[in-house]
């Protein structure tokens, strides 16, 4: 599993409220995504980094921001959540070595009421 | 956007018989993957073909590319109820590192 963690795994929370959503590695890999799941559209990208504090917006960033102040840590928040970032948000990581495939953590099952 | 999209959407088919489901693409690429995702969980790299590839195997399971046509298959050979999953495909375009994912083939097997 790459040693991807992801924190909560699920979480019900109210039209409105902040949230933030935590994604942990263990390995020191540099690339680090986040994307949403959603029936119909499959896996978007929503933001993701190359290093430290070092972020870019991906297909569907509105309403989402992200932060990388270590290595291991990705947090993405959504600033007042709506019933539409209802989904399963999964964190993936890159290792090196030039190909590019991705390893996923378990995913973080997200309820807005 | 998504790039890559699956065909068939799903698969029904009997324990022992074979599975191929297609991804076709619209730019040119640096590779495509494949990914199963068993219900619940995060997804599972399985293969990855280079553009300068056209065929890959591992185990039981069969990738062909064809750039010309801009497409690729996956091929699960004498499949198990195991293999019952979502299966999707994933092209890294020319000059960038993000894969982009298509919709998935939903994959039944039935024992």
């Amino acid at each position: 599993d790459a040693g991807i963690t992801q924190s909560p795994r699920h979480k019900v929370t109210e039209t409105g409220t902040p949230v933030t959503l935590r994604c942990h590695q263990t390995e020191n890999h540099r690339y680090m995504y986040w994307y949403r799941q959603d029936p119909g559209h499959g896996l978007r990208l929503i933001h993701y980094s190359y290093g430290v504090k070092d972020t870019d917006k991906g297909e569907v960033s509105d309403g989402y921001s992200v932060s990388r102040s270590k290595t291991e840590d990705f947090l993405l928040t959504l600033e007042s959540a709506t019933s539409s970032q209802t989904s399963v948000y999964f964190c993936a990581i890159t290792p090196a070595g030039g190909t590019y495939e991705q390893y996923f953590g378990p995913g973080t099952r997200l309820t807005v009421t | 956007s998504q790039q890559g999209e699956e065909d068939p959407q799903a698969l029904s088919i009997q324990e022992g018989e074979n599975a191929t489901m297609n991804c076709s693409y619209k730019t040119s690429i640096n590779n495509l993957q494949w990914y199963r995702q068993n219900s619940g969980r995060g997804l599972v790299h399985l293969i990855l073909i280079r553009s300068n590839e056209r065929e890959k195997h591992s185990g039981r399971l069969r990738v062909t590319l064809d750039t010309s046509k801009k497409s690729s298959s996956l091929l699960i050979t004498a499949s198990r109820a195991a293999d019952t999953a979502s299966y999707f495909c994933a092209t890294v375009p020319g000059g960038s590192y993000i894969p982009t994912f298509g919709r998935g083939t939903s994959l039944i097997v039935h024992p």
